[in-house]
């Protein structure tokens, strides 16, 4: 199986911050990588797919890069409802796998 | 919007079958993969398989011995049934509409999740 590993496990950030959350694969999965945000409670809603390209609806202050191995998810300007967990998906290979997820924490 | 609903018991015994259905309310049901993931309390996200509506599923090799998912396109439901269980498949277990375009795919909508508890 591709192991997904983020990084940080968590963070914490202030409204206004721009937050980066990085996301390794374990071997190279060109650009088969998606990106999810989970709030408490709730189900993940996908926020970005094939490594860069947003989902309808999603602000355009998400923005996800990389290729290869390594990933980045980016908010340019949190806001009060981005506090939340990230989670990074690999659909490369199946079995698709996710990583551990970032909590993003009010400062 | 495609708004999915997961639907089963939400306590099951020790060495029994789990079984859940997932009801697909809104857009076409073809065309499309249909998952299962499931997330234990406090931890990450884990894809059981998927199947589309001609049957063929894809499971987790980590759980094939154990899975086995069906579909009723005419009730637009799908399901899941996991024998065998034990604490460790305590979670909440999330349907979601697996979309496979261009051989990139990704999970959208997911169903608000369905939590199932395994205990005596």
């Amino acid at each position: 199986d591709i192991q997904m590993t983020q990084s940080p496990s968590s963070l914490s950030a202030s409204v206004g911050d721009r937050v980066t959350v990085t996301c390794r694969a374990s071997q190279n999965i060109n650009n088969y990588l998606n990106w999810y945000q989970q709030k408490p409670g709730k189900a993940p809603k996908l926020l970005i797919y094939a490594g860069s390209d947003l989902q309808t609806g999603v602000p355009s202050r998400f923005s996800g890069s990389g290729s290869g191995t390594d990933f980045t998810l980016t908010l340019s300007s949190l806001q009060p409802e981005d506090f939340a967990t990230y989670f990074c998906q690999q659909s490369y290979t199946m079995p698709w796998t996710f990583g551990q997820g970032t909590k993003v924490e009010i400062k | 919007q495609v708004p999915l609903q997961e639907s089963g018991p939400g306590l099951v015994k020790p060495s029994e079958t789990l079984s859940l259905t997932c009801t697909v309310s809104g857009g076409s049901i073809s065309d499309y993969y249909w998952s299962w993931i499931r997330q234990p309390a406090g931890k990450g996200l884990e894809w059981i398989g998927r199947i589309d509506t001609s049957g063929r599923t894809n499971y987790n090799p980590s759980l094939k011995s154990r899975v086995t998912m069906s579909i009723d396109t005419s009730k637009r439901q799908f399901s899941l049934k996991l024998r065998s269980v034990t604490a460790a498949d305590t979670a909440v277990y999330y349907c979601a509409r697996e979309t496979d375009y261009s051989n990139y795919d990704w999970f959208d909508p997911w169903g608000q999740g369905a939590l199932v508890t395994v205990s005596s």
